[in-house]
C-alpha cells in the first residue's frame, strides 16, 4: 500500500521560477490537503479539497494555486517562488467527516535561493 | 487569534513520568480533536481523537475535551524515550477542514 505519495522530495528553486508539487493517494479518499511546515509554526493550512471538483482556501493560500485532478490527485502550484516559500510542505487525504484521521505523504523539502 | 494553539515547550519529562499536553482553539464550532505525533523528519501520524466532552483512554493515552473551555488535552502515562517527538494539536471545524497548532516538543530523559 502505496498510501499518499508525493513528488518531489527535495527541490531547489531560484526565485522566480515555478514549479508543481504532484500528490496522490490510493485509499478512496474524498479530502485532500496542501500544508506548509516551517520551524515552530507547526501546518498551516495552504488549500483543501474536501471532494472531487472542490477546493477551497485554508490559512496562507497567498502565492499558491491547487488542482484536484481527479480523486486520486491534488497539485500544488508556485507561479512564481519566493524565498518566503522556503519550507516543508505535507500532503494529506481523509475519507472526511467527523473522526476520521489524515494520512500524510512524507513531504517535499523545498528550498528558494 | 490563532485557530489552534498550544504551549510551545519544549517540554522534559523524566522516563516514567506523566507528560501532560494541552491546547485551546477558538471556534466554537469545531467538531473534532485530533492528537498527532511527528518524529523529528517524519510525517505526522495520528496518535487518538475525541469528540465528545470527558476523557477517551488508549493505552498509555488519554486525551480530555472540555468543550465549553474549548480546551483538549493529552496526558501520556509511564513516559519512554520513543515518546520523545514533538505533539500536534488539530481540530476539525466542518468535518474538512483540519487546522493544526504549532506543537509542543516533548524530550524523556532516561
Amino acid at each position: 500500500n502505496a498510501g499518499v505519495t508525493q513528488t518531489p522530495k527535495f527541490q531547489v528553486l531560484k526565485t522566480g521560477q515555478s514549479m508543481t508539487l504532484q500528490c496522490a493517494q490510493d485509499m478512496n479518499h474524498n479530502s485532500m490537503y496542501w500544508y506548509r511546515q516551517d520551524p515552530g509554526m507547526g501546518l498551516r493550512l495552504i488549500y483543501y479539497s474536501a471532494s472531487e471538483g472542490t477546493t477551497d482556501k485554508g490559512e496562507v493560500p497567498n502565492g499558491y494555486n491547487v488542482s484536484r485532478l481527479n480523486k486520486r490527485e491534488f497539485s500544488l502550484r508556485l507561479e512564481s517562488a519566493a524565498p518566503s516559500q522556503t519550507s516543508v510542505y505535507f500532503c494529506a487525504s481523509s475519507t472526511g467527516g467527523r473522526g476520521t484521521e489524515a494520512f500524510f505523504g512524507q513531504g517535499t523539502r523545498l528550498t528558494v535561493v | 487569534q490563532k485557530e489552534v494553539e498550544q504551549n510551545s515547550g519544549p517540554l522534559s519529562v523524566p522516563e516514567g513520568a506523566i507528560a501532560s499536553l494541552n491546547c485551546t482553539y477558538s471556534d466554537r464550532g469545531s467538531q473534532s480533536f485530533f492528537w498527532y505525533r511527528q518524529y523529528s523528519g517524519k510525517s505526522p501520524e495520528l496518535i487518538m481523537f475525541i469528540y465528545s466532552n470527558g476523557d477517551k483512554e488508549d493505552g498509555r493515552f488519554t486525551a480530555q475535551l472540555n468543550k465549553a473551555s474549548q480546551y483538549v488535552s493529552l496526558l501520556i502515562r509511564d513516559s519512554q524515550p520513543s515518546d520523545s517527538a514533538t505533539y500536534l494539536c488539530a481540530v476539525n471545524r466542518d468535518d474538512y477542514k483540519l487546522s493544526f497548532g504549532a506543537g509542543t516538543t516533548v524530550t524523556v530523559r532516561a
